[in-house]
């Protein structure tokens, strides 16, 4: 099983600083991956997927890189909405997901 | 607009069973697989089970293998998770999400609001 191992798992910044999410993978997962942002009491909501694929309507301060096994999510300028939890997920191999960002701001 | 309806969550004691059921509407349900996801506030998310668009093939998680049953009924358009022997670790809210791309699984999108499954005597 490919196990994705997410850092940090909490973070507080301050708004319109560039805040960087890193997820590493067990094994090489190609450019499979997405990301998503969940609020409380709302369902996750996909970021960007195919590694770095922003999904219609997601602001363009958030950015994905990598490939392989380590990648990351940027957002550029952080904003209060952005407040959430983040996790990445690997859809080479069944299905898996990182523990978990909390991103808040300060 | 694309809907994902869960039903079904509840109470139940260890050692019991429950059925979830996720209506599904606004997309072609018979084209794309279907998932199930579970938010533990300890653990995060974690997938479960996924069946593919015509209910041939499907995937489990190792927690869930053996005692989880994921079906789908295409001509009602509806997606079930079937939870036998069940746990207090399967204390959660269970997500019914779409694949993203019809003819494969690949990333979730949407995702419905959830029915909260709890587990306890």
């Amino acid at each position: 099983d490919i196990q994705m191992t997410q850092s940090p798992s909490t973070l507080s910044a301050s708004v319109g600083d560039r805040v960087t999410i890193t997820c590493r993978a067990s094994q090489s997962i190609s450019s499979w991956l997405a990301w998503y942002q969940q609020k409380p009491g709302k369902a996750p909501k996909v970021l960007i997927y195919k590694t770095s694929t922003l999904e219609s309507g997601v602001p363009s301060r958030f950015s994905g890189s990598g490939s392989g096994t380590e990648f990351t999510l940027t957002i550029s300028s952080l904003q209060p909405d952005d407040s959430a939890t983040y996790y990445c997920q690997q859809y080479n191999s069944y299905w898996t997901f990182g523990q978990g960002t909390k991103v808040e701001i300060k | 607009e694309v809907q994902l309806l869960e039903s079904g969550g509840g109470l139940v004691q260890p050692g019991g069973s429950l059925r979830l059921s996720c209506a599904a509407s606004g997309f072609t349900f018979t084209s794309y697989a279907m998932s199930w996801v579970r938010l533990t506030p300890g653990k995060g998310l974690e997938w479960v089970s996924t069946v593919s668009a015509t209910g041939e093939t499907t995937y489990y998680a190792d927690s869930v293998k053996g005692r989880f049953t994921i079906s789908r009924d295409n001509s009602m358009n509806t997606l079930y998770l079937q939870m036998n022997s069940l746990r207090a670790g399967d204390t959660a809210l269970y997500y019914c999400a779409k694949g993203a791309v019809a003819g494969t699984s690949g990333w979730f999108d949407p995702w419905g609001q959830g029915a909260l499954v709890t587990v306890s005597s």
